[in-house]
């Protein structure tokens, strides 16, 4: 069973900063079958990122994931203030598909 | 529109069954896996099931094993979670969601391999589990 980490847990920012995100798997993912999602209070999460660097459809292009085999990572390079929410990563590549514990990005 | 819609979550006693439904428009339900996630109140998000595009394949996070089990119904456009011997630990939201591509997973030995990540989610269903 792969069990994918997150770092950090909380970060504070300001819009404008620009901020990676960590997503550490266990073992080796299956190529790269990652994906990143964003989730806002009340609201179900939302697909940002799949196979670990392709945007989807309608993501804005500040929104960009990289890594492969256990590291994998999500950057946002000009935080706007509607990026403030919960981000986990998912690995879909064996079953169980878990997801990571999440990274909350709060306003400074 | 593409859509997913939960129901069937409640207020249920511990060691009590539950059965979720998910009804899917607006795309060919009966090509695409179909996975549960679940969150409960103020965590993140579980993976709980997946079953194949036919229904032929399925498989469970462990902490679900042997309790949980998921089907569907192609000629009804419908995905369920069959819940029993619930425990508090099962509070949460439920929510259905559809990988981005067709087909697939392909599983073997108790295992599934190579789906997608999620791109259509319904709005979730609530299962509170109390005495």
């Amino acid at each position: 069973e792969i069990v994918l980490t997150q770092s950090p847990g909380t970060l504070s920012l300001s819009p404008g900063e620009g901020v990676t995100l960590s997503c550490r798997a266990s073992q080796s993912v299956s190529g790269t079958y990652v994906g990143w999602y964003q989730q806002k209070p009340g609201q179900a999460p939302r697909l940002l990122i799949s196979g670990a660097s392709s945007r989807a459809t309608g993501i804005p292009d500040r929104f960009s994931g990289g890594g492969s085999g256990t590291v994998f990572t999500l950057s946002i390079s000009r935080l706007e203030p509607e990026d403030f929410a919960v981000y986990y990563c998912q690995q879909y590549g064996t079953s169980p598909f878990a997801f990571g514990q999440g990274t909350r990005l709060e306003i400074k | 529109q593409v859509q997913l819609v939960e129901s069937g979550g409640g207020v249920v006693q511990p060691g009590r069954s539950l059965r979720l439904s998910c009804v899917a428009s607006g795309f060919s339900f009966s090509q695409y896996a179909m996975n549960w996630v679940r969150q409960a109140p103020g965590r993140g998000l579980e993976w709980v099931a997946v079953t194949s595009y036919n229904g032929g394949d399925s498989d469970n996070a462990d902490s679900v094993k042997g309790r949980f089990a998921i089907s569907r119904d192609n000629s009804k456009n419908t995905l369920y979670l069959q819940m029993t011997s619930l425990s508090v630990e099962d509070t949460g939201i439920y929510y259905c969601a559809r990988p981005k591509t067709m087909g697939g997973p392909h599983c073997s030995g108790g295992r599934c391999y190579l789906s997608d990540a999620l791109d259509v989610w319904g709005q979730g269903t609530t299962v509170t589990v109390s005495s």
